[in-house]
């Protein structure tokens, strides 16, 4: 069965360092989303590409948040510089475009943990 | 903004009860989805339902969509040990609206 991929599971960094999280998507999604989900809390959208572009990011942190999805298949979601309050599960979804648009389907998420 | 209510936060149940969560809305949703999420993994998708009045079963899962379009339903029968885990309900208003969540029922199983 088709899986969103997600590296690393588990990142452990300082504050004020930059960190990065890659996302594959299953294949033939044409649309992509970061979440973040803070423990005790449901997942809150960040970004969402349909194909290379962006068409959501207005609960991106932009000054220090970026993401990018620049052929339009796997993503990149970057922090720099991380903050302690970061700390949380970063979260990957895809979903086909269409009428199944509203269906999305998660990966299994990176556990930030910001010193 | 739309927010999901998703009450009480935990609940604790015997193995082979039957065990209901709901989801209300402040708003009306066309789309409402059932995740369960296991701890240190993503949600995992359970049931979809796309249509006011719908009910849609999968296993001993069943959901329904409310008749308002405000709320959501859904039903784990028979519960088992594997059925430990958050399940969150989640919304969307429109084909271009994000997603909603709730804050996740945390269910635990009594052997």
């Amino acid at each position: 069965e088709a899986e969103v991929a997600q590296s690393p599971r588990y990142k452990i960094t300082e504050k004020s360092q930059a960190v990065a999280f890659w996302c594959d998507p299953i294949s033939g999604h044409a649309t992509l989303y970061w979440y973040r989900q803070i423990l005790g809390q449901g997942p809150e959208l960040l970004v969402q590409f349909q194909d290379e572009s962006v068409v959501d990011d207005s609960q991106l942190p932009k000054d220090r948040f970026s993401a990018e999805r620049l052929k339009g298949v796997d993503s990149t979601l970057k922090i720099q510089p991380a903050e302690l309050g970061d700390s949380a599960m970063y979260l990957c979804a895809s979903s086909f475009s269409g009428r199944f648009q509203e269906t999305q389907y998660f990966g299994p998420g990176t556990r930030l943990l910001v010193l | 903004g739309q927010q999901l209510n998703q009450s009480p936060q935990s609940m604790f149940i015997q193995e082979g009860e039957d065990v209901s969560m709901n989801c209300t809305s402040s708003s009306i949703f066309n789309t409402w989805l059932w995740y369960k999420q296991d701890p240190g993994e993503g949600p995992v998708l359970l049931i979809a339902l796309y249509k006011a009045g719908e009910l849609t079963s999968n296993g001993r899962l069943t959901a329904q969509f409310g008749i308002t379009r405000k709320d959501s339903f859904l039903n784990i029968s028979a519960s088992i040990p594997s059925d430990v885990g958050i399940y969150f309900c989640a919304g969307r208003a429109g084909a271009n609206s994000k997603l909603t969540f709730g804050k996740g029922i945390t269910l635990s199983v009594r052997p």
